[in-house]
């Protein structure tokens, strides 16, 4: 079993859906965790941090439920500039010493 | 804040050849970075992390002698890819630990834009 698994995609939407990703964990030790988005042949970047008690950026909202080992990304009012690969991220230690990476789920939005 | 630049960006070079990619943190002091490869549609995998002023430690499987990583100041480290081969074509992404933000509440890696490496 993958430490970090995650649907690969591709999710094709429309301009201003609402659209979620889903992520499980396998290791219930891990401490922090994390969603990055990387576009095509870049660097991945960091979106948002995630917490138990949820949390939300504009149109961005994570949710975490350490119970079931599960990560939750939900972007509404999806715009073209979202198309990415979106990549869930694990870290073991808490201490950003050991990131784990998601294979990521790749978004095509679509006018 | 947190800009991590990485040099080169791409680099094409013959089998046998040694390649040298550098790492910066241009804001802040990182006394932890890491090195990560990336094969075309799989996930960044952690070869190694590199301590200012210490060893490199090595994940499972990286050959520490043929990627070699230099630490030498808080905002430098290097990775060099001794006798290159095309298997080793990829593409290799740094980044440096910033610690504790209140933005993140936690220790955040910020990644360089990467360097592709292709190894004829």
């Amino acid at each position: 079993r993958k430490e970090v698994e995650q649907d690969p995609g591709p999710f094709n939407v429309p301009e201003g859906a609402t659209v979620a990703f889903n992520c499980t964990y396998s290791n219930s030790a891990s401490q922090s965790f994390f969603w990055y988005r990387q576009d095509c042949r870049k660097e991945p970047k960091l979106l948002m941090s995630v917490y138990s008690s949820g949390n939300e950026d504009g149109r961005f909202t994570a949710q975490l439920n350490r119970a079931s080992q599960y990560i939750s990304l939900l972007i509404r009012d999806s715009k073209l500039s979202d198309s990415a690969t979106y990549l869930c991220v694990v870290d073991l230690t808490g201490g950003g010493n050991k990131l784990t990476f998601g294979t990521g789920t790749q978004l095509k939005v679509e006018l | 804040g947190a800009v991590v630049s990485q040099h080169p960006s791409w680099v094409i070079c013959k089998s046998g050849t040694s390649v040298k990619i550098e790492c910066r943190s241009l804001d802040f002091q990182a006394t932890t970075m890491f090195w990560y490869r990336q094969f075309p549609k799989q996930s960044l995998m952690l070869m190694a992390t590199s301590n200012e002023g210490s060893k490199a430690t090595y994940e499972q499987g990286v050959e520490k002698d043929k990627f070699l990583i230099n630490h030498a100041s808080l905002t430098l480290s290097t990775l060099t890819v001794t006798s290159a081969h095309p298997e080793d074509s990829s593409f290799y992404i740094c980044s440096a630990r910033q610690p504790f933000s209140r933005r993140d509440s936690t220790d955040t890696q910020y990644f360089g834009p990467g360097t592709r490496l292709t190894v004829l």
